[in-house]
């Protein structure tokens, strides 16, 4: 079974500074997604970023950008310019390519705090 | 496009009570996702529906919780009964289909037993 852990359970940032986020994964599948979802105070789950794992190219959304080391299983999230709106908590997940397993397999998030 | 409707967003109840949440997917969506969010952790997965059929139910506790998902649109998730250990939120979510689409959640109902 997969297991996906976050190791930095808060972290914080000043506002308009960069800050990333750790997350390690293990898996014996060659072919898989990872994502990372945001989780403000409302609870709803969005989707941040996600990464193929045959792209080698690491996936970049505006000021969300990752650095995925397939080798070390290591998918962390770079956030830019950190803005108040960034505060959350901040899971990580995987998700097997294989047909007929979709579900996702979540970390215990990290909350982050943006100082102004 | 509306998004991922629950309800209640709330829910408090004595042990040994029954409740049902309640997910209305976005327009189009087949497959169908049940979390459990206990506190502290992740979202884990509890069901999930392509269109009407359960196709993953292995972490579902069949001896309380039951699921139903009719004509493949909107889907209820029952506990009875209820035990102080199923405080959690719990999280809807659907997609188009199961396959690399983006999953899209729900704000969640919060159930607390007491």
């Amino acid at each position: 079974a997969q297991t996906v852990t976050q190791s930095q359970p808060e972290m914080s940032v000043q506002e308009a500074e960069t800050v990333t986020l750790s997350c390690t994964y293990d898996t014996s599948e060659s072919d898989y997604y990872l994502f990372w979802y945001k989780q403000p105070p409302s609870r709803q789950m969005i989707l941040v970023i996600r990464q193929e794992a045959y792209k080698q190219q690491n996936a970049t959304e505006n000021r969300f950008s990752v650095n995925f080391q397939k080798a070390a299983k290591s998918f962390s999230l770079k956030i830019s310019d950190s803005q108040l709106g960034d505060a959350a908590m901040y899971f990580c997940a995987y998700r097997s390519a294989g047909f007929g397993n979709e579900k996702l397999t979540f970390g215990t998030g990290t909350r982050l705090t943006i100082i102004p | 496009e509306a998004g991922v409707v629950q309800s209640p967003r709330y829910k408090i109840i004595e042990k040994k009570q029954p409740v049902a949440f309640w997910c209305n997917p976005i327009s189009g969506h087949n497959t169908l996702y049940w979390y459990r969010q206990n506190l502290g952790q992740g979202p884990e997965l509890l069901i999930r529906y392509e269109n009407e059929e359960a196709v993953d139910d292995s972490q579902l506790p069949k001896d309380r919780f039951s699921a139903e998902r009719l004509k493949g649109v909107d889907s209820t998730l029952k506990i009875q009964p209820a035990e102080l250990g199923d405080s959690a939120v719990y999280l809807c979510a659907s997609s188009r289909d199961g396959s690399y689409n983006e999953q899209f959640f729900g704000p969640g109902t919060r159930l607390t037993v007491l």
